[in-house]
């Protein structure tokens, strides 16, 4: 079966400095990933997705994702943080019918 | 062209009691998921309808079940409702079978009280 690990609980940045959100996976299939945001008591928004195509995937408000298959590994990561970004990010992976496994989840926090 | 929808958006039960929640996917989506998100924890795979069957199912007891209509909206039951079933239901809609983006409704509450 597949699972990812979200290597970090809670991560904290300043304002305007990079962020980085770190996300391993397991599947014994070629994985489809996702990164999803959830601001609080809101729904889940999806910031980008790899479905085997390039390896560096841009997605909404800055972020991008790069697959290393060799490391397991899709981290998330943003040149400059913004205060707006602060919010509950998961890490995803699906293989066959969209059957998504989450990670428990990063907690992004963003000082002034 | 509308999103997932959900309903109720918030409830409270007592224990021991039944509640059912409702899921209308995206317009021309086939295939709806459910998924249990417990405060402080990520979302938990509950089970997949297509075709108003069961495709897939998480690690979840039979107190959970579905059912889905000939217009792919769908349901989920709980009985026998107890505190630890208060959480955030999600319902993702997509297509069955593909890697295609899937859509997530805002969720129900569900508090047991």
């Amino acid at each position: 079966a597949q699972s990812v690990t979200q290597l970090d609980s809670h991560v904290s940045v300043s304002e305007g400095t990079p962020v980085l959100l770190r996300c391993n996976y397991s599947s014994s299939y070629s994985p489809s990933l996702f990164w999803y945001v959830q601001h609080p008591n809101k729904g889940l928004q999806l910031l980008l997705k790899y479905t085997s195509a390039a390896t560096l995937v841009k997605g909404i408000n800055g972020f991008e994702a790069e697959f290393k298959k060799s490391e397991t590994s899709f981290h998330l990561t943003k040149p400059s943080a913004h205060m707006s970004d602060a919010a509950e990010y998961f890490c995803v992976v699906s293989v066959f019918n969209n059957d998504m496994r989450f990670g428990a989840g990063t907690r992004l926090t963003v000082k002034p | 062209d509308a999103g997932v929808t959900q309903s109720p958006t918030h409830l409270i039960k007592t224990r021991g009691q039944q509640v059912t929640l409702r899921c209308s996917p995206k317009s021309g989506h086939d295939t709806v998921s459910w998924y249990q998100q417990a405060l402080g924890q990520g979302p938990q795979f509950i089970f997949q309808y297509y075709e108003e069957e069961e495709r897939q199912r998480g690690n979840f007891p039979d107190r959970f079940s579905g059912h889905q209509f000939p217009n792919y909206s769908s349901e989920l039951n709980v009985n026998a409702l107890l505190l630890g079933d208060s959480a955030l239901y999600l319902c993702a809609s997509s297509f069955f079978g593909a890697k295609d983006t899937i859509y997530f409704g805002e969720g129900s509450w569900l508090t047991v009280v």
